[in-house]
């Protein structure tokens, strides 16, 4: 049973407009969501995130909204360059749960010149 | 920014030997690193919570016999594969907390293992 869901397996965008990376979770109890990047076969790169207690964080190009009544949340990349394409993960985190990080099937990103 | 090196890069190996896998922090230290691994195409599964001085917890379905984790200090965890099969053939990754940032994980660029 997946706790993150990604639904969109995959995601093209034209350089210069927005991307919109959507994540959905299962646990009102996760408190703690994490965007990542990752080029094949790299480690993840962290982007942002945001706790429980905001609906908004911004850094940069990416913005990221939390929707906690719809246990929703979604990264904003703008304007998209080509070199953000890469598999992207939203990780979320338990409070009181040494860190543990549970991942979702992520979203391929593909920014076109 | 935090770096977290593993080594080696990739490893070839046969059916039936064993694969030490590394996991250093660089430039922080580590209480709590964690074992994950990627099949093509899929999603990080986490594998096991490593602890600085105390047993490792797996993750269920994992085998604790199998996954050798060791961590002996603040910025070294290994992760060994014991009588290694082609099933076990993977992209294996591991992340470190900085001691007092449990919400801060860092990854390393993963390993990937080959068994004939």
């Amino acid at each position: 049973d997946q706790q993150v869901k990604q639904n969109s397996p995959s995601l093209s965008v034209q350089e210069g407009r927005i991307s919109i990376l959507n994540c959905d979770y299962t646990n009102s109890m996760f408190d703690y969501f994490l965007w990542y990047k990752k080029y094949p076969a790299e480690g993840p790169t962290f982007l942002i995130s945001i706790s429980s207690i905001k609906d908004k964080n911004e850094d940069g190009r990416f913005t990221v909204f939390l929707n906690k009544s719809a246990k929703h949340l979604s990264l904003h990349i703008v304007p998209s360059q080509p070199g953000d394409s890469a598999v992207y993960f939203c990780p979320v985190q338990s409070s009181g749960n040494t860190g543990k990080l549970i991942f979702g099937q992520g979203t391929t990103l593909q920014v076109k010149p | 920014g935090a770096v977290v090196s593993q080594h080696p890069s990739w490893v070839i190996c046969k059916s039936g030997t064993s694969v030490k896998i590394e996991c250093r922090s660089l430039d922080f230290q580590a209480t709590t690193m964690f074992w994950y691994r990627q099949f093509p195409k899929q999603s990080l599964m986490l594998m096991a919570t490593s602890n600085e001085g105390s047993k490792a917890t797996y993750e269920q379905g994992v085998e604790k016999d199998k996954f050798l984790i060791n961590h002996a200090s603040l910025t070294l965890s290994t992760l060994t594969v014991t009588s290694a099969h082609p099933e076990d053939s993977s992209f294996y990754i591991c992340s470190a907390n900085p001691t007092g940032l449990q919400e801060t994980q860092y990854f390393g660029p993963g390993t990937r293992l080959l068994v004939l």
